[in-house]
Protein backbone atom coordinates (compact mmCIF):
# COMPACT_ATOMS: atom_id res chain seq x y z
CA UNK A 1 0.00 0.00 0.00
CA UNK A 2 1.73 3.32 -1.37
CA UNK A 3 -1.25 5.56 -0.42
CA UNK A 4 -2.57 7.94 1.79
CA UNK A 5 -6.35 7.89 2.27
CA UNK A 6 -8.55 10.76 3.36
CA UNK A 7 -11.69 11.52 4.12
CA UNK A 8 -13.86 12.39 3.55
CA UNK A 9 -13.55 14.09 -0.16
CA UNK A 10 -15.86 16.96 0.48
CA UNK A 11 -17.61 18.65 3.77
CA UNK A 12 -19.72 21.21 4.06
CA UNK A 13 -19.82 22.84 7.87
CA UNK A 14 -21.34 25.40 9.39
CA UNK A 15 -19.59 27.58 11.59
CA UNK A 16 -20.86 26.08 14.63
CA UNK A 17 -20.79 22.61 13.88
CA UNK A 18 -17.83 20.10 15.03
CA UNK A 19 -16.56 17.65 12.18
CA UNK A 20 -13.56 15.88 11.92
CA UNK A 21 -11.16 14.68 8.99
CA UNK A 22 -9.48 11.39 8.70
CA UNK A 23 -5.96 10.61 7.39
CA UNK A 24 -4.68 6.84 6.61
CA UNK A 25 -1.70 5.58 5.91
CA UNK A 26 -0.05 1.80 6.04
CA UNK A 27 3.97 2.55 4.45
CA UNK A 28 5.07 2.99 8.14
CA UNK A 29 6.03 6.38 7.58
CA UNK A 30 6.97 7.85 10.92
CA UNK A 31 5.98 11.16 10.40
CA UNK A 32 2.51 12.32 9.07
CA UNK A 33 1.75 16.46 8.70
CA UNK A 34 -1.73 18.45 8.10
CA UNK A 35 -1.50 21.43 5.40
CA UNK A 36 -3.99 23.50 4.18
CA UNK A 37 -4.36 24.96 0.98
CA UNK A 38 -6.16 28.07 -1.08
CA UNK A 39 -6.64 28.19 -4.35
CA UNK A 40 -3.44 28.88 -6.45
CA UNK A 41 -1.39 28.79 -3.44
CA UNK A 42 1.38 26.73 -2.38
CA UNK A 43 0.38 24.28 0.51
CA UNK A 44 0.95 26.13 4.12
CA UNK A 45 1.52 23.60 7.11
CA UNK A 46 -0.37 23.18 9.96
CA UNK A 47 1.07 20.40 12.25
CA UNK A 48 3.60 17.83 12.15
CA UNK A 49 3.73 14.83 14.11
CA UNK A 50 6.83 12.57 14.45
CA UNK A 51 6.42 9.15 15.97
CA UNK A 52 3.17 9.96 17.25
CA UNK A 53 3.86 12.94 18.84
CA UNK A 54 3.24 16.61 17.93
CA UNK A 55 6.29 18.06 17.08
CA UNK A 56 5.52 21.43 14.84
CA UNK A 57 2.39 23.64 15.25
CA UNK A 58 2.72 25.98 12.94
CA UNK A 59 0.71 28.67 15.49
CA UNK A 60 -2.52 27.89 14.20
CA UNK A 61 -5.51 28.83 15.90
CA UNK A 62 -7.22 26.28 18.79
CA UNK A 63 -10.34 25.69 16.41
CA UNK A 64 -8.39 23.15 14.38
CA UNK A 65 -7.23 20.22 16.64
CA UNK A 66 -5.02 17.21 15.60
CA UNK A 67 -4.93 14.23 17.11
CA UNK A 68 -2.89 11.09 15.95
CA UNK A 69 -4.03 7.55 17.62
CA UNK A 70 -1.41 5.40 16.42
CA UNK A 71 1.27 5.16 13.55
CA UNK A 72 -0.78 4.78 10.62
CA UNK A 73 -3.98 7.32 11.61
CA UNK A 74 -4.02 11.24 11.93
CA UNK A 75 -7.04 12.96 12.40
CA UNK A 76 -7.87 16.63 12.24
CA UNK A 77 -11.02 17.97 14.79
CA UNK A 78 -12.61 21.03 13.13
CA UNK A 79 -15.23 23.29 15.71
CA UNK A 80 -16.63 26.74 14.53
CA UNK A 81 -14.49 27.38 11.81
CA UNK A 82 -14.39 30.55 9.95
CA UNK A 83 -15.62 30.86 6.14
CA UNK A 84 -11.79 31.86 5.72
CA UNK A 85 -10.91 28.84 6.58
CA UNK A 86 -12.11 27.34 3.81
CA UNK A 87 -9.93 25.36 1.48
CA UNK A 88 -7.97 22.31 0.43
CA UNK A 89 -6.52 20.32 3.89
CA UNK A 90 -3.91 17.76 2.89
CA UNK A 91 -2.29 15.12 4.65
CA UNK A 92 0.94 13.79 3.68
CA UNK A 93 3.19 11.40 5.38
CA UNK A 94 7.10 10.70 5.36
CA UNK A 95 9.43 8.47 5.81
CA UNK A 96 12.50 10.52 5.95
CA UNK A 97 13.93 14.24 4.86
CA UNK A 98 15.12 12.68 1.75
CA UNK A 99 12.32 10.36 0.66
CA UNK A 100 9.86 13.33 0.18
CA UNK A 101 6.16 13.42 1.24
CA UNK A 102 3.59 11.17 -0.02
CA UNK A 103 0.22 13.47 0.08
CA UNK A 104 -3.31 12.51 0.32
CA UNK A 105 -6.21 13.81 -2.08
CA UNK A 106 -7.14 15.88 0.00
CA UNK A 107 -10.96 17.25 2.13
CA UNK A 108 -12.01 19.90 0.31
CA UNK A 109 -13.88 22.10 3.02
CA UNK A 110 -16.02 24.63 2.47
CA UNK A 111 -17.58 26.26 5.63
CA UNK A 112 -21.00 28.08 5.52
CA UNK B 1 16.51 29.64 6.37
CA UNK B 2 16.02 27.91 3.28
CA UNK B 3 13.86 29.48 0.56
CA UNK B 4 12.91 29.04 -2.99
CA UNK B 5 12.09 31.14 -6.36
CA UNK B 6 9.49 29.74 -9.13
CA UNK B 7 9.60 33.03 -11.27
CA UNK B 8 7.16 31.62 -13.68
CA UNK B 9 3.95 32.17 -12.13
CA UNK B 10 2.28 30.85 -15.31
CA UNK B 11 3.46 28.81 -18.54
CA UNK B 12 2.31 27.49 -21.74
CA UNK B 13 3.22 25.58 -24.69
CA UNK B 14 2.09 22.91 -27.25
CA UNK B 15 1.26 19.90 -27.29
CA UNK B 16 4.46 17.49 -28.37
CA UNK B 17 6.90 21.11 -27.59
CA UNK B 18 9.45 20.99 -24.78
CA UNK B 19 9.25 22.01 -21.25
CA UNK B 20 11.37 23.60 -19.06
CA UNK B 21 9.95 24.90 -15.22
CA UNK B 22 12.49 26.67 -13.22
CA UNK B 23 13.58 26.66 -10.43
CA UNK B 24 16.01 28.77 -7.94
CA UNK B 25 16.80 28.07 -4.49
CA UNK B 26 18.49 29.50 -1.34
CA UNK B 27 20.32 27.17 1.30
CA UNK B 28 23.93 27.57 2.61
CA UNK B 29 24.60 23.94 2.33
CA UNK B 30 23.86 20.97 -0.77
CA UNK B 31 19.71 20.96 -0.46
CA UNK B 32 16.85 18.52 -0.46
CA UNK B 33 14.92 19.19 -3.91
CA UNK B 34 12.08 18.27 -4.79
CA UNK B 35 9.70 18.93 -7.48
CA UNK B 36 5.70 17.69 -7.21
CA UNK B 37 2.63 18.54 -9.74
CA UNK B 38 -1.05 19.33 -8.50
CA UNK B 39 -3.73 18.07 -10.70
CA UNK B 40 -6.69 20.16 -10.34
CA UNK B 41 -8.70 19.18 -7.21
CA UNK B 42 -6.00 16.34 -6.41
CA UNK B 43 -3.26 15.96 -4.16
CA UNK B 44 0.70 16.85 -4.53
CA UNK B 45 2.60 13.82 -6.09
CA UNK B 46 6.25 13.75 -6.30
CA UNK B 47 7.44 13.50 -9.58
CA UNK B 48 11.57 13.62 -8.41
CA UNK B 49 14.39 14.62 -5.75
CA UNK B 50 17.00 15.27 -5.62
CA UNK B 51 19.63 15.00 -2.25
CA UNK B 52 22.95 13.52 -3.72
CA UNK B 53 24.95 11.97 -6.19
CA UNK B 54 24.42 12.59 -9.96
CA UNK B 55 23.41 15.74 -10.94
CA UNK B 56 20.45 14.77 -13.55
CA UNK B 57 17.62 12.76 -11.80
CA UNK B 58 14.96 11.11 -13.32
CA UNK B 59 11.45 11.29 -12.20
CA UNK B 60 8.24 9.76 -13.01
CA UNK B 61 5.57 10.55 -16.10
CA UNK B 62 8.80 11.46 -18.27
CA UNK B 63 10.33 14.06 -16.15
CA UNK B 64 13.69 15.15 -15.52
CA UNK B 65 15.55 17.88 -13.74
CA UNK B 66 19.28 18.96 -13.33
CA UNK B 67 20.93 20.49 -10.34
CA UNK B 68 23.32 23.02 -11.24
CA UNK B 69 24.82 24.18 -7.52
CA UNK B 70 26.72 27.16 -9.29
CA UNK B 71 23.21 28.49 -10.44
CA UNK B 72 21.56 27.08 -7.32
CA UNK B 73 19.17 25.92 -9.94
CA UNK B 74 16.72 22.94 -9.68
CA UNK B 75 14.74 23.13 -13.48
CA UNK B 76 12.49 20.66 -14.59
CA UNK B 77 12.35 19.41 -18.17
CA UNK B 78 10.42 17.40 -20.26
CA UNK B 79 11.27 16.71 -23.58
CA UNK B 80 7.71 16.26 -25.38
CA UNK B 81 4.88 17.33 -23.02
CA UNK B 82 1.32 16.01 -23.36
CA UNK B 83 -2.11 17.74 -22.43
CA UNK B 84 -2.77 15.33 -19.69
CA UNK B 85 0.84 17.36 -17.75
CA UNK B 86 -1.44 20.02 -17.90
CA UNK B 87 -1.47 21.09 -13.65
CA UNK B 88 0.56 23.04 -11.16
CA UNK B 89 4.35 22.33 -10.63
CA UNK B 90 5.45 23.04 -7.27
CA UNK B 91 9.10 23.03 -6.59
CA UNK B 92 10.45 22.19 -2.80
CA UNK B 93 13.32 22.60 -0.54
CA UNK B 94 14.20 20.76 2.27
CA UNK B 95 17.69 20.91 5.09
CA UNK B 96 19.20 18.45 6.34
CA UNK B 97 17.81 19.22 10.21
CA UNK B 98 13.97 18.72 9.91
CA UNK B 99 11.53 17.08 7.98
CA UNK B 100 9.71 20.62 6.18
CA UNK B 101 10.18 21.45 3.07
CA UNK B 102 9.78 25.30 1.54
CA UNK B 103 7.45 24.71 -1.23
CA UNK B 104 7.53 27.93 -4.22
CA UNK B 105 4.57 29.13 -5.00
CA UNK B 106 4.04 27.03 -7.93
CA UNK B 107 4.37 26.88 -11.88
CA UNK B 108 0.58 26.61 -14.09
CA UNK B 109 1.23 24.85 -16.72
CA UNK B 110 -1.06 24.95 -19.72
CA UNK B 111 -1.02 23.05 -22.70
CA UNK B 112 -2.56 23.63 -26.24
CA UNK B 113 -3.43 21.01 -28.45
Amino acid sequence: DTEVTQTPKHLVMGMTNKKSLKCEQHMGHRAMYWYKQKAKKPPELMFVYSYEKLSINESVPSRFSPECPNSSLLNLHLHALQPEDSALYLCASSQGQHYGYTFGSGTRLTVV
Amino acid sequence: AQSVTQPDIHITVSEGASLELRCNYSYGATPYLFWYVQSPGQGLQLLLKYFSGDTLVQGIKGFEAEFKRSQSSFNLRKPSVHWSDAAEYFCAVGDGGSYIPTFGRGTSLIVHP
